[in-house]
């Protein structure tokens, strides 16, 4: 059964830093990997998708690699600012669930960027 | 705006009520999805849509029903069987896609709480 977890549950860093956000899968027969953010309260945006034959993609400050064979994906943002905070959750969608399109979602990471 | 409109935003159950949140997309997406979020978890799969007049169970399906009548709507119904139903409910949609290249998109979420 595939799992999905993130480390660490919470992140607290001052304005500027660069970051990185830790998703790990423990079943690599995946379609994709996808990253969202969620404002409290607050549906799910699409930030970054990885297609499973992908190594990263970039948009914008951020990043994401994936590493299919060893099961871990990262999320790296560059020169972070307070409107970054929010939680971001990582996905993998399932081979073998055809076209249904279901996604595994981690427990997600809430971030806090402080001025 | 093209998206996906989840409503009402807050709702209240009562002791062996049956309630139905709405999603309606404008996005002309074939699959739609039903999550369910508690505290500091990530989001599971209740039920999902590829296409007009057929669905599939997701992973926690008991004591919830939906239905397709329409290519833009799939509401869901929490049934007094769902003993545990405060949680915050999202609805997502994406296009029938089997190549693993096209994310979800998601609405603002429904909070559904029991009175």
């Amino acid at each position: 059964k595939q799992e999905v977890t993130q480390i660490p549950a919470a992140l607290s860093v001052p304005e500027g830093e660069n970051l990185v956000l830790n998703c790990s899968f423990t079943d690599s027969a995946i379609y994709n990997l996808q990253w969202f953010r969620q404002d409290p309260g607050k549906g799910l945006t699409s930030l970054l998708l990885i297609q499973s034959s992908q190594r990263e993609q970039t948009s914008g400050r951020l990043n994401a690699s994936l590493d299919k064979s060893s099961g871990r994906s990262t999320l790296y943002i560059a020169a972070s600012q307070p409107g970054d905070s929010a939680t971001y959750l990582c996905a993998v969608r399932l081979l073998g669930s055809g076209n249904t399109g279901k996604l595994i979602f981690g427990q997600g990471t809430t971030l806090q960027v402080k001025p | 705006d093209g998206g996906i409109t989840q409503s009402p935003k807050y709702l209240f159950r009562k002791e062996g009520q049956n309630v139905t949140l709405s999603c309606e997309q404008n996005l002309n997406h074939d699959a739609m999805y039903w999550y369910r979020q508690d505290p500091g978890q990530g989001l599971r799969l209740i039920y999902y849509s590829q296409i007009v007049n057929d669905f599939q169970k997701g992973d926690i399906a008991e004591g919830y029903s939906v239905s397709r009548e329409k290519k833009e709507s799939f509401p869901l119904t929490v049934t007094s069987a769902q003993k545990n139903p405060t949680a915050f409910y999202l609805c997502a949609s994406s296009i029938d896609d089997r190549t693993g290249t096209q994310p979800q998109h998601f609405g603002d979420g429904t909070r559904l709480s029991i009175l």
